[in-house]
């Protein structure tokens, strides 16, 4: 079943704001989380990762902070721009057998200009 | 070459036909991953393949038969499918299953089918 989840579905912001996005995770055993955004009629596209060894990794543009206390995961945007407008996926993966991502339920990024 | 290629990009089909839907990766990848996903839904898991064997199949109906020819290439065959079964048919590897320093996915453009 499903074990990564949104708090929000949509966030809209202005053109060059900062932009996060928060997840929250319910399996303790996740050891690995991923966020990925997908824009209309287009497959899932990676973003960033992180492993549960971390608390924070910054990509181009990008952050993901990873608070396992409270099993909360974010992706920060800086300076967001009218292309990072898609829905952003967070998906997390159970350290046991036999198991492969699982997605939370997504947000949706609308920037104005 | 980065890329996960699905073919096609679009289908209609009537619920008596029989399709395939068609994935290739040129990556050296060694994990195929069939996902499904509605309008806007997350995707979902189906089907796993790790070295070109059926590793995870999530209670998936038998109307849906997936292949793996060789590490390059998945296939999904269609019979018999009901109109709740319309949906985005997302194909993605992944460097290798259990490969600890590369678990990404690398995901297609997805199949839009829609079953009349």
């Amino acid at each position: 079943g499903e074990s990564v989840g949104l708090h929000l579905p949509t966030l809209s912001v202005q053109e060059g704001d900062n932009s996060i996005i928060n997840c929250a995770y319910s399996n303790s055993a996740s050891d690995y989380f991923i966020w990925y955004k997908q824009e209309s009629g287009k497959g899932p596209q990676f973003i960033i990762d992180i492993r549960s060894n971390m608390d924070k990794r910054q990509g181009q543009r990008v952050t993901v902070l990873l608070n396992k206390t409270v099993k909360h995961l974010s992706l920060q945007i800086a300076a967001t721009q009218p292309g990072d407008s898609a829905v952003y996926f967070c998906a997390d993966r159970p350290n046991q057998a036999g198991t492969a991502l699982i997605f939370g339920k997504g947000t949706t990024l609308s920037v104005s200009s | 070459d980065t890329e996960v290629t699905q073919t096609p990009k679009h289908l209609v089909m009537g619920m008596t036909n029989k399709k395939s839907l068609k994935c290739e990766q040129h990556m050296g990848h060694r994990a195929m991953y069939w996902y499904k996903q509605k309008a806007k839904k997350p995707p979902e898991l189906m089907f796993v393949y790790s070295y070109e064997k059926l590793s995870i199949n999530e209670s998936v109906p038998s109307r849906f038969s997936p292949e793996c020819p060789n590490s390059s290439l998945l296939n999904l065959h269609l019979h018999a499918l009901q109109p709740e079964d319309s949906a985005l048919y997302l194909c993605a590897s992944s460097q290798g299953p259990g490969d600890t320093t590369n678990e990404k996915l690398f995901f297609g453009s997805g199949t839009q089918l829609s079953v009349l």
